[in-house]
């Protein structure tokens, strides 16, 4: 089941731009975590962010977590043409098991 | 140089044919997933299996079937019972199964009808 939901689905922005994108989700979580997947590729595991942590960073990604609105934002900075992507956001609950429920992804197009 | 290998990168699938999907990983990772990717969609759980010798189904199992005889190997059966394969097959790999850990995927197999 895919628990879930990013915003927006795509987004396009210039070279040296931020990029920001949201992960809804609908019951509590054990973690969220974020991958990147180049197209036609595997996914690539970006950050992980634990149920009581608020905020991580790694290098140009900042990961905010909001578990009383049940949401979650990646902003990536200063955007690079290697960063054109999908981002997808997987949780994972003790009421899955643990296993993770991935969003629909939002694709990222960053114009050189 | 450690990793998620799936072959082959593309497959063709005729009416009425059973394909296997080939996944071997040497991180010596416990777990191993099969996830479904159809466009413009996130992954669905196929199957995922916690150790060698036992296996559980996910949310879209019908159709397919998987073993686990050896740690390294993780191999998917499409059947002909699934009526709808033509999708992108992920194969991902992580320590252990439980607490969320971080999941390494395979390149993907990309599955077509002819």
């Amino acid at each position: 089941s895919q628990q879930g939901e990013e915003d927006p689905q795509a987004l396009s922005i210039q070279e040296g731009e931020n990029a920001t994108m949201n992960c809804s989700y609908k019951t509590s979580i054990n973690n969220l975590q974020w991958y990147r997947q180049n197209s036609g590729r595997g996914l690539v595991h970006l950050i992980l962010i634990r149920s009581n942590e608020r905020e991580k960073h790694s290098g140009r990604l900042r990961v905010t977590l909001d578990t009383s609105k049940k949401s979650s934002s990646l902003l990536i900075t200063a955007s690079r043409a290697a960063d054109t992507a999908s981002y997808f956001c997987a949780t994972d609950s003790r009421s899955n098991d643990y296993k993770l429920s991935f969003g629909a992804g939002t694709t990222v197009t960053v114009r050189a | 140089d450690g990793g998620i290998t799936q072959s082959p990168k593309y497959l063709f699938r005729k009416e009425g044919q059973n394909v296997t999907l080939s996944c071997e990983q040497n991180l010596n990772h416990d777990a191993m997933y099969w996830y479904r990717q159809d466009p413009g969609q996130g992954l669905r759980l196929i199957y995922y299996s916690q150790i060698v010798n036992d296996f559980q189904k996910g949310d879209i199992a019908e159709g397919y079937s998987v073993s686990r005889e050896k740690k390294e190997s993780f191999p998917l059966t499409v059947t002909s019972a699934q009526k709808n394969p033509t999708a992108f097959y992920l194969c991902a790999s992580s320590m252990t199964s439980g607490g969320g850990p971080s999941q390494y995927f395979g390149a993907g197999t990309r599955l077509s009808v002819l």
